[in-house]
């Protein structure tokens, strides 16, 4: 079944704003991914966090690998109207090699 | 480079009818895999691939075939379409090593009625 919990589901949020949104699991996770979808199209990998700790920044956006490495973070600083689109975590939990488990999605949309 | 590509586009089926889903990469790519996404859902591994000749079932394998008989094709086969195969598959594929850093195909809308 499911393993990624990604919250919140969908916003709706101004031009300019900051957006924050996150995927939890109840198990470990050796990488974390975040990739975006456009209406119609497959998804795009964003960024790719290889460490527990580690913050990595991809121009507006920035991601971070949970210490306890049952989480992750994507941040998306000053949005614009092109940043609407599903964003989904992913991750290659241990034990399941070669596999990687996709969150549910968070829809994110943006108004002028 | 063509990168990933997927035909067709669209499908209507029948129940019981069966088809296969093209996918192929020009990008010498080892690892290919298949993904159904659903509304609510997100994408849900079907099966998957590290190289030719070598074939693995991922979240959700029941009703689906796959074969890998050269490292640029991986065609997904549905034996007897059921409406609960209605989707949109994504074939997807990486160098093995960075398995996780995959690159997506366009997908195929998929209604079984």
């Amino acid at each position: 079944g499911q393993q990624l919990n990604q919250s919140p589901q969908s916003m709706f949020i101004q031009e300019g704003e900051d957006v924050s949104m996150n995927c939890t699991s109840s198990s470990i996770f050796n990488t974390w991914l975040w990739y975006k979808q456009d209406p119609g199209e497959g998804p795009v990998l964003l960024i790719a966090l290889y460490k527990a700790g580690e913050l990595t920044s991809n121009g507006r956006l920035t991601a971070q690998f949970g210490i306890t490495r049952k989480d992750s973070f994507l941040n998306i600083s000053a949005s614009i109207p092109s940043d609407v689109g599903i964003y989904f975590c992913a991750g290659q939990r241990t034990g399941t090699a070669s596999k990687l488990t996709f969150g549910t999605g968070t829809r994110l949309q943006v108004t002028l | 480079n063509a990168g990933v590509t997927q035909t067709p586009k669209f499908q209507v089926l029948k129940t019981g009818q069966s088809m296969t889903l093209q996918c192929a990469q020009d990008m010498n790519h080892e690892y290919m895999s298949w993904y159904r996404q659903d509304p609510g859902m997100g994408l849900r591994l079907i099966h998957y691939s590290v190289g030719a000749g070598i074939t693995d079932q991922g979240e959700v394998p029941n009703g689906y075939n796959v074969s890998r008989s050269t490292t640029e094709d991986f065609p997904l086969r549905l034996l007897s379409a059921a409406p609960s195969q209605t989707s949109v598959y994504f074939c997807a594929s990486s160098y093995y090593r960075g398995y996780y850093e995959q690159y997506f195909g366009p997908g195929t809308r998929l209604t079984v009625t």
